[in-house]
């Protein structure tokens, strides 16, 4: 079955510790993305991909960092510079020549303690 | 730049009532827009899109969308809910030019149906 995968479900990490979260696609998509998800706030643009080795900044992505070395992979460190990392993240791909939809991963809680 | 607003942050419905969702945009260039839901720890799924044509779409689980480009709108709307539409639901729009595939997302509208 075609999709995108995150992992890992839940994550905990320790205040000044950097973590990555991963996210595949067997999608064949160009584009990638990754949101963070906050109650109340909806879904903010951290960064995107829209081809292998490139990357773009997005609105929040400040204390993040993300690669793009395989078209089925765009992992995100989040890093001791972010101040508050405790969130929903969600990654998503996109087939760009379609104008089709993003679709979505079922994403990572990651929780600071 | 675009912005979406999403004016209800919830909406409680009985069972087998009727509901609409409410989503306007502002932008200064042509949009396509989207439909999303999400249920509790999950991704996102497509409800439904409008990128031309009849400005009334259907989507997935009885649901259905009107763009209104004077009252740039995209308004939600159901006959009648079952308590497996509880959920979160999101308006999103982005530029239909290429290159610029980036989505716009509302603050969300939480659904709860009440038995």
């Amino acid at each position: 079955d075609g999709g995108i995968t995150q992992s890992p479900k839940y994550l905990f990490r320790k205040e000044g510790q950097n973590v990555t979260l991963s996210c595949e696609q067997n999608l064949n998509h160009d584009a990638m993305y990754w949101y963070r998800q906050d109650p109340g706030q909806g879904l903010r643009l951290i960064y995107y991909s829209q081809i292998v080795n490139d990357f773009q900044k997005g609105d929040i992505a400040e204390g993040y960092s993300v690669s793009r070395e395989k078209k089925e992979s765009f992992p995100l460190t989040v890093t001791s510079a972010q101040k508050n990392p405790t969130a929903f993240y969600l990654c998503a791909s996109q087939d760009r020549e379609a104008y089709n939809e993003q679709f979505f991963g079922p994403g990572t809680r990651l929780t600071v303690l | 730049a675009q912005s979406v607003t999403q004016l209800d942050s919830q909406v409680p419905v009985f069972e087998e009532a009727p509901v609409e969702l409410r989503c306007n945009y502002s932008s200064s260039v042509s949009v396509y827009l989207f439909w999303y839901v999400q249920y509790p720890n999950q991704g996102l799924q497509l409800l439904l899109k409008y990128l031309s044509g009849s400005t009334l779409v259907k989507g997935i689980n009885g649901f259905e969308a009107e763009f209104n480009k004077s009252q740039t709108s995209f308004h939600l709307r159901k006959p009648s809910v079952h308590i497996s539409d509880t959920a979160e639901y999101f308006c999103a729009v982005r530029p239909t030019n290429f290159g610029n595939e980036k989505l716009t997302f509302g603050t969300g509208t939480r659904l709860t149906i009440i038995p």
